[in-house]
């Protein structure tokens, strides 16, 4: 399974922007890149997804490097109820594979 | 609608005790799905099914075994308990299975002491 990496943990001020970094050199050419993102004590929840093109949707943008290579979340303005643990997967099947993702706190 | 729902939600076993996760949605999805997430980790995938009828290991199978009785349920069982399967367990559903967005419920929370 290609692989993804991420920073630990980020940190942020109410109503500022967050940027998530996510690294993913072995990425294949069919390999979809899919963010969720798991709130306290709840089931994952999906945020968005892409292949090559830039996204955007109400919660989120998705910005795809033109290599695939690497991608970044962006949350236009934090706010608190986006402290949460934020996963970036690579998916190619029916299989969602975790890894530690990047637990963001969001500072009042 | 109610999307994906759990029950229980908390549950304690003593070791080799017996019981039944069950899990429905209400999205006319095909595929469900059984994950597992020990503290501090990510989801691991248990059992999975493509579509009713159908049933498939995922990654941590063993101690397990899942029934998908309709479209809508799919139930996943420890015959025999042991604290290695104290977890939070979530149940999830998506349209079809390649590459499709996945919807969870709330878990349930499984301490087998």
């Amino acid at each position: 399974d290609a692989k993804t990496t991420q920073p630990n943990s980020m940190e942020s001020n109410e109503e500022e922007p967050v940027h998530l970094p996510c690294n993913h050199s072995t990425i294949s050419g069919t390999d979809y890149i899919h963010w969720y993102r798991q709130l306290p004590s709840q089931g994952p929840e999906y945020v968005i997804h892409g292949l090559t093109s830039n996204v955007n949707n109400r919660m989120a943008s998705l910005a795809i490097a033109e290599d695939r290579k690497s991608s970044t979340l962006i949350l236009h303005r934090a706010t608190l109820r986006d402290a949460a643990v934020y996963y970036c997967i690579l998916l190619n099947d029916y299989k969602l594979s975790f890894g530690a993702g990047t637990t963001v706190t969001v500072r009042a | 609608n109610a999307g994906v729902t759990q029950t229980p939600k908390f549950q304690v076993l003593k070791t080799g005790q017996s019981m039944t996760l069950q899990c429905a949605q209400d999205m006319n999805h095909n595929s469900m799905y059984w994950y597992r997430q020990d503290p501090g980790m990510g989801l691991r995938l248990i059992y999975y099914s493509a579509s009713e009828g159908t049933t498939d290991k995922g990654e941590v199978p063993n101690g397990y075994n899942v029934s998908r009785l309709n479209k809508r349920e799919f139930s996943l069982r420890l015959e025999s308990a042991a604290p290695s399967q104290t977890s939070v367990y979530f149940c999830a559903s998506s349209r079809g299975t390649v590459r499709e967005t996945q919807y969870f419920g709330p878990g349930t929370r499984l301490l087998v002491l």
